[in-house]
């Protein structure tokens, strides 16, 4: 089976741009993660999913960002208008019940996000 | 205060030696410790969890936790070049067993 499937893998835009990231979970999985990694602040979740609902968005920054899932099998994060504090690596992560809370996540290569 | 604390480094060490990573977490709800592997340029993977007080191995790996203390620990024996990567502690929050808290990570440099 195939990963997490995420797009696209670098983005460069500039301040005040809309930027979409995209991820396909691992089929079968009922767990979708966003985080995001930077230097200064590490690898922080920014929402998660089960079975496509958003159960915790604590971590989203600001109303500038949002996130869905219309199906399992698909998910977006949108920053609207972008800034260049934004700019970080986005990781997608899936995982299934049962996994999720010994750890096994699931993560994509990432979305590598430049903000000028 | 963050919930999980870890020197950045880098450490440095000898091929075939001990390395010693370090990790402390703020909440003692937490139950459940786990540490990642991330290469350059690439996602997280899972290499270890613990959940008990004590010690856990699994190959040249051990984890180590002391709960009074709230302080988790990774030891990697025998070092390879391979071992060279960013290491991150991670808690699961007491208050939803499905979150984590990362630390920034620290990166091991094991030299040949």
């Amino acid at each position: 089976d195939a990963g997490v499937i995420q797009s696209p893998r670098h983005e460069v835009t500039e301040m005040g741009q809309e930027v979409t990231l995209r991820c396909k979970p691992i089929s079968g999985h009922d767990y979708l993660f966003w985080y995001r990694q930077t230097m200064m602040r590490g690898l922080e979740l920014l929402i998660y999913f089960n079975n496509n609902v958003p159960i915790d968005d604590s971590g989203m920054p600001e109303d500038r960002f949002s996130a869905k899932m219309p199906n399992a099998s698909f998910s977006t994060l949108k920053i609207q208008p972008s800034e260049p504090r934004d700019s970080a690596v986005y990781f997608c992560a899936s995982s299934v019940y049962g996994q999720v809370n010994t750890g096994e996540l699931f993560f994509g290569e990432g979305s590598r996000l430049t903000v000028l | 205060q963050k919930e999980v604390e870890q020197n950045s480094g880098p450490l440095s060490v000898p091929e075939g030696a001990i390395a010693s990573l370090n990790c402390t977490y703020s909440d003692r709800g937490s139950q459940s410790f786990f540490w990642y592997r991330q290469y350059s340029g690439k996602s997280p993977e899972l290499i270890m969890s613990i959940y008990s007080n004590g010690d856990k191995e699994d190959g040249r790996f051990t984890a180590q936790l002391n709960k009074a203390s709230q302080y988790v620990s990774l030891l990697i024996r025998d070092s390879q070049p391979s071992d060279s990567a960013t290491y991150l502690c991670a808690v699961n929050s007491p208050h939803n067993f499905n979150k984590f808290y990362f630390g920034s990570g620290t990166k091991l440099n094991v030299k040949p």
